[in-house]
């Protein structure tokens, strides 16, 4: 069974210490990662598109990279404005089905 | 214009009642999404238009009934919900079906 878990649920960071958040993924194929962005009562926000195991992609102070059965989102220097929920989100090939994590929250603390 | 507008932004309807939500976006994107999404989970797919049809429907129930009157816009059309039905519902767009999605802010909604 197609099955995307994150971890960790929530993160506390201080401003400025680096971490990583993870997205462990299982399906047949995969079409497509994918990493979003959701304030709270917020709709959520196109961070980036990996396809294939080695790919990276960077954005200001996110970094996000893909294996064969993970990915990471690094998040380096972290500020106060980054405080959100992280999903990620995979297209599984042969299926009609694009499948979100649970999320991790991330509060980055003044 | 990367911006995908939803109204209303909220809406309080009691069991009885018929109401709609609607979705516009204006980038020409070919595939266009309902979700449901409950406080602290991720959001679960509801329908996809690809190219203005009806192309995946996740067995959602039928008091929940999606239009898509144009390439732009999209409809949710609500009758008889149930409380439990109360939660933020999302509209979203890509360029093709399941490619990277944007999403609109949502419209929340409470059922009495």
């Amino acid at each position: 069974e197609d099955q995307v878990t994150q971890s960790p649920e929530a993160l506390r960071l201080q401003e400025g210490e680096s971490s990583s958040l993870n997205c462990s993924y299982t399906v047949s194929g995969l079409r497509g990662l994918f990493w979003y962005r959701q304030d709270p009562g917020k709709g959520p926000e196109f961070l980036f598109t990996l396809y294939s195991a080695g790919e990276e992609k960077e954005k200001e102070r996110l970094k996000a990279t893909l294996t064969k059965k993970e990915s990471f989102l690094h998040i380096t220097a972290p500020k106060p404005e980054d405080s959100a929920t992280y999903l990620c989100a995979v297209h599984a090939s042969g299926t009609y089905k694009y499948i979100f994590g649970t999320g991790t929250r991330l509060k980055v603390l003044a | 214009d990367t911006e995908v507008t939803q109204t209303p932004k909220h809406l309080v309807m009691g069991m009885t009642n018929k109401k709609s939500l609607k979705c516009e976006q204006h980038m020409g994107h070919r595939a266009m999404y309902w979700y449901k999404q409950k406080a602290k989970k991720p959001p679960e797919l509801m329908f996809v238009y690809s190219y203005e049809k009806l192309s995946i429907n996740e067995s959602v129930p039928s008091r929940f009934s999606p239009e898509c009157p144009n390439s732009s816009l999209l409809n949710l059309h609500l009758h008889a919900l149930q409380p439990e039905d109360s939660a933020l519902y999302l509209c979203a767009s890509s360029q093709e079906t399941l490619y990277e999605q944007y999403f609109g802010p949502g419209t929340r909604l409470t059922v009495t």
